[in-house]
């Protein structure tokens, strides 16, 4: 158990609809990063917020959106569902550090989400 | 733009045996960080091992070590005593200094012969 959590662990939804997918981090982890695992496309980073502040983005989607709470967790919205969206997300955590300092990321469970 | 490149898609090991699986990276950067994740069956996403690029020792974990090799922007994961439940998808990550995005390569699938 990495100690992130995350949920829900299934999502099966429809096209056009809109999800958000939760994560809470490791105790005293600042940083959270999301990333999505596709059979085409690999792993793929989203985006990295760092004590509330979005630090960088990646590949993602314009429907797509995120924010970290005062709390620290943090949400990915996914809106206008296609197909596509299909995947695995995870969401990692690492800290306390946010300037780069080589802190290891450690994965949560992940979230499948299926589009149908 | 880094690259991470893992050019065996697949590969078998007897139970007990060594196995080395490849990973090569490209990058201009001179301080960054690399990574082994393990991804069983289950999908989770587990650290097997890590290496700072400044230090000229390599990595160990146990049955894990790493051959890195900065020149030739080589970083392999060597298994010793292949154990069944070592079975898995491997990710080779790669994170440059001051950016902690990790970029990964597409894997190997390590399976493990009884």
């Amino acid at each position: 158990d990495s100690g992130v959590t995350q949920t829900p662990k299934h999502l099966i939804t429809a096209t056009g609809q809109r999800v958000t997918l939760r994560c809470s981090p490791r105790s005293g982890d600042l940083s959270v990063y999301w990333y999505q695992q596709s059979l085409d496309q690999g792993l793929q980073f989203l985006i990295h917020y760092y004590n509330g502040e979005e630090r960088a983005k990646g590949n993602i989607l314009e429907r797509f959106s995120a924010q970290q709470f005062p709390d620290l967790h943090s949400e990915l919205n996914l809106s206008s569902l296609e197909l596509g969206d299909s995947a695995l997300y995870f969401c990692a955590s690492s800290g306390p550090f946010g300037g780069g300092l080589g802190d290891t990321q450690y994965f949560g469970p992940g979230t499948r989400l299926t589009v149908l | 733009a880094q690259t991470v490149t893992q050019s065996q898609p697949e590969m078998s090991v007897q139970e007990a045996e060594t196995v080395t699986l490849s990973c090569t990276y490209d990058t201009s950067e001179s301080d960054y960080y690399l990574f082994w994740y393990k991804q069983p069956p289950s999908r989770q996403m587990i650290l097997v091992i890590r290496q700072e690029a400044y230090k000229q020792q390599n990595a160990t974990e146990n049955r894990f070590s790493v051959n890195f090799q900065k020149a030739a922007k080589s970083f392999s994961l060597k298994i010793s005593d292949s154990q069944l439940g070592d079975a898995a998808m491997y990710f080779c990550a790669y994170s440059p200094f001051g950016n902690e995005k990790l970029t990964f390569g597409t894997g190997t699938r390590l399976t493990i012969i009884p």
